[in-house]
């Protein structure tokens, strides 16, 4: 079956400029993640959703970052204003549900970002 | 301090040595999850175990093999008769309560490499 699928694979911005990064989770998986990879700061949790419940927002760096999910597929991840401290893989998970038996986290293949 | 420690950041082996990763973990919780991850050249992130922390029974699977020792607070990887196809980066991580088992905490990644 598919897998979760990331795109666009590499994004090419420059400073300043916002940007949208987007995730299709497995089919029937209602939980998302989002994570960063940076050589700096290894591999970061960004936010999460699980089905229509409110995000859990306490991994975003800061309030340039925000992310939506909707119809509780499809999720895009929003960075406005980019620095070039943003660079990284931002790579998008998904999971039957969150917590506890269902945590099992199946990765895509990420999106690379770099600011300029 | 770190939640999850690697110490060994890169390791390098001969084809069909065997190969051991550390893995240390700290959390005040007594219930939690620990995984491995493996990431290969492509970069895509591929679930190889999760465990939970009432589990103590080590596990085998063809060439790997898990031991979880809560007194030390460990879960290290070992991986039998290593083949160039297990170079990879490989993670460990750690899901605790306070983010309902949602979200991973990872380490740093130990980078393997087998030569020929």
């Amino acid at each position: 079956g598919a897998g979760v699928s990331q795109s666009p694979s590499n994004k090419v911005t420059e400073k300043g400029k916002d940007v949208e990064l987007r995730c299709d989770p497995i089919s029937g998986h209602t939980a998302l993640y989002w994570y960063r990879q940076s050589l700096g700061q290894g591999l970061e949790f960004l936010i999460y959703f699980q089905g229509n419940s409110a995000p859990d927002k306490s991994g975003l760096p800061s309030d340039r970052f925000s992310a939506e999910r909707t119809g509780g597929s499809v999720s895009t991840l929003t960075i406005q204003r980019t620095q070039q401290e943003d660079s990284a893989v931002y790579l998008c998970a998904s999971s039957l549900k969150a917590g506890g038996l269902y945590n099992e986290q199946f990765f895509g293949p990420g999106t690379r970002l770099t600011v300029l | 301090a770190q939640k999850v420690t690697q110490a060994q950041t890169e390791i390098s082996v001969v084809e069909k040595e065997d190969v051991t990763l550390d893995c240390v973990y700290e959390t005040r919780d007594t219930t939690y999850y620990l995984f491995w991850y493996k990431q290969p050249p492509s970069g895509e992130l591929v679930f190889l175990i999760r465990r939970n922390s009432f589990d103590e029974q080590n596990e085998i699977s063809g060439r790997y093999s898990w031991n979880f020792q809560k007194s030390t607070s460990s879960f290290n990887f070992t991986i039998t008769a290593s083949q160039v196809v297990d170079s990879a980066v490989y993670f460990c991580a750690l899901s605790e309560p306070n983010s309902g088992y949602s979200t991973l905490t990872f380490g740093k990644g130990t980078m393997l490499l087998v030569s020929p």
